[in-house]
């Protein structure tokens, strides 16, 4: 799998929109971009991922470049419970059917300011 | 429908001794992975389980082993703990074949003395 960059840490004022990139220059053709995020003291909960295409769910939206060499994840309006350790991670999707190794770096620590 | 659910939630132990960790995966999932996360660090993975094998397994030593049970559930064992296996350990359920997001649990968090 890929490997990813992201910024250690950010801040984002309560009900503006966050933007958490992160760079994936080695990301080959078949590999898609997931994002996790752990709130402090629980598992990591799925977010969304994505191959080319611009992606929207009911929690956040990706916009990946059409190089694939990088993406952002948006959060629309952040509030305060969105406080936590955002993971960008790349893999390929459905190798082995199910048989899926999460590779995880340290992901961003994002701060929802009050 | 409960979520993948671990237990114990929290366990000390001494070094050289011994632990086991439980983890019953969410309701239709088959597929269980196991992942070791040391403080201020994203989560390792260790090995994944599918019809009571190992199918997939991370950079960690014969010390961690685990079983799968024929409802599913899941098993990681530690022998000869060391300081160094103090960490959170998360369990993660999927149904095999299934394009859908894997489902973590709370964790357990291990303390070796």
């Amino acid at each position: 799998d890929a490997k990813t960059t992201q910024p250690t840490s950010m801040d984002c004022a309560e009900g503006r929109a966050a933007n958490l990139p992160c760079n994936h220059s080695t990301i080959s053709g078949n590999e898609y971009v997931y994002w996790y995020r752990q709130i402090h003291s629980q598992g990591p909960q799925y977010i969304i991922h994505g191959l080319k295409n611009n992606e929207t769910n009911e929690m956040a939206s990706l916009i990946i470049t059409e190089d694939r060499k990088s993406s952002t994840l948006i959060l629309p309006h952040a509030t305060l419970r969105d406080t936590a350790v955002y993971y960008c991670i790349v893999r390929v999707l459905g190798q082995d059917f199910g048989n899926e190794k999460l590779t995880f770096g340290t992901g961003t620590r994002l701060t929802i300011i009050p | 429908d409960a979520g993948v659910t671990q237990s114990p939630t929290h366990l000390i132990k001494t070094r050289g001794q011994q632990v086991t960790l439980r983890c019953s995966p969410k309701s239709g999932h088959d597929t269980v992975s196991w992942y070791q996360q040391a403080l201020g660090q994203g989560p390792q993975f260790i090995f994944q389980y599918y019809e009571e094998e190992e199918r997939q397994r991370g950079n960690f030593p014969d010390r961690f082993s685990g079983h799968q049970f024929p409802n599913y559930s899941s098993e990681l064992n530690v022998n000869a703990l060391l300081l160094g296996d103090s960490a959170l350990y998360l369990c993660a359920s999927i149904q095999m074949g299934s394009y859908n997001e894997q489902f973590f649990g709370p964790g357990t968090r291990l303390t070796v003395l």
